[in-house]
C-alpha cells in the first residue's frame, strides 16, 4: 500500500505562484501513475481540480489555467503549480493515484496552504 | 442540477452498527461506478469502497473488509453502505462519490459517524 507524502503546510503571497509536492514511495515510478490533485475547503467535499501523466493531462470544469500539474521523475514526485495566487485559492490540496491493480485509490495526507 | 446526499450518520457503540445511505440525482446514477470515502478532520480522505454499475463487482478496503458491505438500488437511485462490528477507528465523515474516467466528480456533504461509549 503506497503512501503519498505531501508537506503538511505551504504559504505565498497573493499574485505568487505556489508549487506543492506529492512524493511516491520509491518502489513506484511516478512515470507510471496519473497523478490527480483536490481543492478543499471548510466544511466541503474535496473538489477534483486535475490529473496529470506523461502523456495527458486534463482540467476540471471551471478551473482556472492558473492550476497545472507536472512531475518531477528525477525526485519521484507529481507537483500541482498554481500561478497567480489569489486569496481563495487558501485551502487544503490533496494528491491521489490509482495503484496499479485499479480497484481503489490512495490519497495524500494534503497540504494546507496560506496565501498571506 | 447533480446531488448526492448522504444520511444515516450519528452516534454509535463500538461493535454496533450503522446503514449509512447516498441518494443520488442530477445524473444517471444506473451507469455510474460509485465510491465511498472517509474523512477524520484534519486528516487526508480514505478510500472505503466501491461499486459497479449493476451491484455484481464491490471491492473494500482491509481495514472495514468483512465489517462492511457496500450495495445499490438503482431503481430508487440510492447506493448504501451497511457497517457492522463498528470500531473507534471507523469514526469520521463518510462521504459517496462518483467515479467517471477516474475522477471523483460528484461528492456529497457527507455524514457523520461516530462510534463512541
Amino acid at each position: 500500500q503506497p503512501v503519498l507524502t505531501q508537506p503538511p503546510s505551504s504559504s505565498a503571497s497573493p499574485g505568487e505562484s505556489a508549487r506543492l509536492t506529492c512524493t511516491l514511495p520509491t518502489d513506484i515510478n511516478v512515470g507510471d501513475y496519473n497523478i490527480y490533485w483536490y481543492q478543499q475547503k471548510p466544511g466541503s467535499p474535496p473538489s477534483y481540480l486535475l490529473y496529470y501523466s506523461d502523456s495527458d493531462k486534463g482540467r476540471g470544469s471551471g478551473v482556472p489555467s492558473r492550476f497545472s500539474g507536472s512531475k518531477d521523475a528525477s525526485a519521484n514526485t507529481g507537483i500541482l503549480l498554481i500561478s497567480g495566487l489569489q486569496s481563495e485559492d487558501e485551502a487544503v490540496y490533496y494528491c491521489m493515484i490509482w495503484p496499479s491493480d485499479g480497484s481503489h485509490v490512495i490519497f495524500g495526507g494534503g497540504t494546507k496552504l496560506t496565501v498571506l | 442540477e447533480v446531488q448526492l446526499v448522504e444520511s444515516g450518520g450519528g452516534l454509535v457503540q463500538p461493535g454496533g452498527s450503522l446503514r449509512l445511505s447516498c441518494a443520488a440525482s442530477g445524473f444517471t446514477f444506473r451507469t455510474s461506478w460509485m465510491h465511498w470515502v472517509r474523512q477524520v478532520p484534519g486528516k487526508g480522505p480514505v478510500w472505503v469502497s466501491r461499486i459497479n454499475t449493476d451491484g455484481s463487482i464491490t471491492t473494500y478496503a482491509d481495514s472495514v473488509k468483512g465489517r462492511f458491505t457496500i450495495s445499490r438500488d438503482n431503481a430508487k437511485n440510492t447506493l448504501y453502505l451497511q457497517m457492522n462490528s463498528l470500531r473507534a477507528e471507523d469514526t469520521a465523515l463518510y462521504y459517496c462519490a462518483r467515479v467517471e474516467y477516474g475522477i471523483y466528480d460528484y461528492w456529497g456533504q457527507g455524514t457523520l459517524v461516530t462510534v463512541s461509549s
